[in-house]
């Protein structure tokens, strides 16, 4: 067990709906990551914040938001979704946003989009 | 922007053999960290192992260790006495030192089938 909490861990939905996915660091982590793991794409970095502030932006869609909240949990909104965004959606995080700091990952939201 | 390439989509080992996953990657800094994750069936993704570019010295874990060639730019994973519970996705992952580009960028990762 990381620490990461995910919530669901699956989730099907039809295209054109809105999602949200929530994610509980480990107890003391300021930093929280989103990756997206397809079969086309690999794992895919969406965004990073640290203590509730956006730091890092990576392939993330205009459709997707996220953010951290006070007490650090995260939530990853994806909105008018499309087949395509059927993927398993990672949080992760660590206690430092940078160097050698080991990064735990959560075991995933799965989301299926039909 | 940095790459991370694994060259060995799928990999086997008899079980107590060694095998030896390879990872290169492209990048044109000097302060950076690398890593080997771990997903097994379950999808979970395991830290195995990190290694710091500055320090020579490669780093071990128990039977897993690696081979870091910072001028060649290689990383690979080596893993003893390989178990049936080493069976799992295996994905090479370059961190950059530098502020504001902490993300981990992976490799498109090496399936390891451990035969009994």
């Amino acid at each position: 067990d990381s620490g990461v909490t995910q919530t669901p861990k699956h989730l099907i939905t039809a295209t054109g709906q809105r999602v949200t996915l929530r994610c509980s660091p480990r107890s003391g982590d300021l930093s929280v990551y989103w990756y997206q793991q397809s079969l086309d794409q690999g794992l895919q970095f969406l965004i990073q914040y640290y203590n509730g502030e956006e730091r890092a932006k990576g392939n993330i869609l205009e459709r997707f938001s996220a953010q951290q909240f006070p007490d650090l949990h995260s939530e990853l909104n994806l909105s008018s979704l499309e087949l395509g965004d059927s993927a398993l959606y990672f949080c992760a995080s660590s206690a430092e946003p940078q160097g050698f700091d080991t990064i735990y990952f959560g075991e995933g939201s799965w989301l299926t989009v039909v | 922007a940095q790459t991370v390439t694994q060259s060995q989509p799928e990999m086997s080992v008899q079980e107590a053999e060694t095998v030896t996953l390879s990872c290169t990657y492209d990048t044109s800094e000097s302060d950076y960290y690398l890593f080997w994750y771990k997903q097994p069936p379950s999808r979970q993704m395991i830290l195995v192992i990190r290694q710091e570019a500055y320090k020579q010295q490669n780093a071990t874990e128990n039977r897993f260790s690696v081979n870091f060639q910072k001028a060649a730019k290689s990383f690979s994973l080596k893993i003893s006495d390989s178990q049936l519970g080493d069976a799992a996705m295996y994905f090479c992952a370059y961190r950059s030192g530098q502020g504001g580009s902490e993300k981990l960028v992976f490799g498109k990762g090496t399936k390891l089938t451990v035969n009994p």
